[in-house]
């Protein structure tokens, strides 16, 4: 069962446009979301995260909106830049009662010079 | 940012034979550690959680004797995949929180690529 979705498994965009990837999941119970950023052969690398107590979260050209009601959030990129091209896991946790991470299965964002 | 290590990087080996991986936190203690595999193009599968000083703790269908975990330290846990057959070529991905920082986030491994022929 998969408790977090990526539905878009790829995308393209330009060079200087907003890159948005969007992360739906099921369990109520999540309070903790975490965006990472996969190249090839490497392991993933933390981009940014949000807690359930907050809607939204930047860190320079990276934000992440969560809308609980919906069990929804992306991650915004803006502008984008050809080395974003990788892909992007959203995973998430009840933060304080397990270690268990839920990925979703990723979206692959390519990036057009 | 705090860094994960993991070894080796790629291994090639015989069916029948067995594969250690090491995962090692360079800058910060992890009291726990999570080891992944990664099927192309899905999602990353939490096999275990390896705690230090104590059993792992095994996800549903991951088979212990087949994939066994020792965190003899607070900066080493060790994946071993014993006889290794064809089927269990993969991805595989450690990861770790700093066990002092408490801020959720987990550090990542560079990933091991198992080759089994």
């Amino acid at each position: 069962d998969q408790q977090v979705k990526q539905n878009s498994p790829s995308l393209s965009v330009q060079e200087g446009r907003i890159s948005i990837l969007n992360c739906d999941y099921t369990n109520s119970m999540f309070d903790y979301f975490l965006w990472y950023k996969k190249y090839p052969a490497e392991g993933p690398t933390f981009l940014i995260s949000i807690s359930s107590i907050k809607d939204k979260n930047e860190d320079g050209r990276f934000t992440v909106f969560l809308n609980k009601s919906a069990k929804h959030l992306s991650l915004h990129i803006v502008p984008s830049q050809p080395g974003d091209s990788a892909v992007y896991f959203c995973a998430a946790n009840v933060k304080n009662t397990g270690n268990q991470f839920y990925f979703g299965t990723g979206t692959s964002l390519t990036v057009i010079p | 940012g705090a860094v994960v290590s993991q070894h080796p990087s790629w291994v090639i080996c015989k069916s029948g034979t067995s594969v250690k991986i090491e995962c090692r936190s360079l800058d910060f203690q992890a009291t726990t550690m999570f080891w992944y595999r990664q099927f192309p193009k899905q999602s990353l599968m939490l096999m275990a959680t390896s705690n230090e000083g104590s059993k792992a703790t095994y996800e549903q269908g991951v088979e212990k004797d087949k994939f066994l975990i020792n965190h003899a330290s607070l900066t080493l846990s060790t994946l071993t995949v014993t006889s290794a057959h064809p089927e269990d070529s993969s991805f595989y991905i450690c990861s770790a929180r700093d066990t002092l920082a408490g801020t959720g986030e987990l550090f990542f491994g560079e990933g091991s690529r198992l080759t089994v022929l």
